[in-house]
């Protein structure tokens, strides 16, 4: 069966620094993958996804992600955080059954 | 905007109301889904459609009943709900096949009195 896993409940990061969510997951065939961020009382945003080729994904408001197939991981980065990065975020994966999981999400508090 | 609409954005019902959240999207997409987000839980997934027929149900109590009259449109009615049913309710949209990502609406905050 595919599961995603964010092993952190929350991350705090103090503003200009560079932030890293975490995601692993474990699907069977090739995986395609994804970040959503969700604000409050809002549905979730998608951020990015992997499907193939580069490894490096670049997606919307500076956000990027590094897929890596042999840690079966997928973490969320950026270079420099801003407060209104604060949020919820969720990694998602499709695997071979077309079926989309989430993980329990990650609630990142950037600190002025 | 996603272009999938879900209506109200808000409801409170009491435990013997019948109400539907409505769920629109004008992506051309193939399958739908309802989430029920609590405080403090998972995304929990609820019912999965795909070309109109429904192909998950994850135990979902039966006071929760789904309804896709077409591609485009997908309801969840509600009847005799219990106050650990209040949450916020997500419909999303989804090319299935192609390895796409789901597009969400914007919820619908449900409270049961």
């Amino acid at each position: 069966a595919q599961s995603v896993a964010q092993p952190e409940d929350q991350v705090n990061v103090a503003e200009g620094n560079p932030l890293t969510v975490k995601c692993t997951y474990s699907v069977s065939g090739n995986p395609y993958l994804f970040w959503y961020v969700q604000y409050p009382n809002r549905g979730l945003q998608f951020l990015l996804k992997y499907i193939t080729g580069d490894n490096l994904v670049k997606g919307s408001y500076g956000f990027e992600a590094e897929f890596n197939k042999s840690q079966t991981s997928f973490h969320l980065k950026k270079p420099s955080a801003l407060v209104s990065d604060s949020a919820l975020y969720f990694c998602a994966v499709r695997g071979g059954d077309d079926k989309i999981i989430f993980g329990k999400g990650t609630r990142l508090h950037i600190l002025p | 905007e996603t272009g999938v609409t879900q209506t109200p954005r808000h409801l409170v019902m009491g435990m013997t109301n019948k109400k539907s959240l409505k769920c629109e999207q004008h992506l051309g997409h193939n399958a739908m889904y309802w989430y029920k987000q609590s405080a403090k839980k998972p995304l929990e997934l609820m019912f999965v459609y795909s070309l109109e027929e429904r192909v998950e149900n994850n135990s979902v109590p039966s006071r929760f009943s789904p309804e896709c009259p077409n591609s485009s449109h997908l309801f969840l009615h509600l009847h005799t709900l219990q106050p650990e049913d209040s949450a916020l309710y997500l419909c999303a949209s989804s090319q299935e096949g192609t390895g796409s990502e789901a597009f969400f609406g914007q919820g619908t905050r449900l409270t049961v009195v």
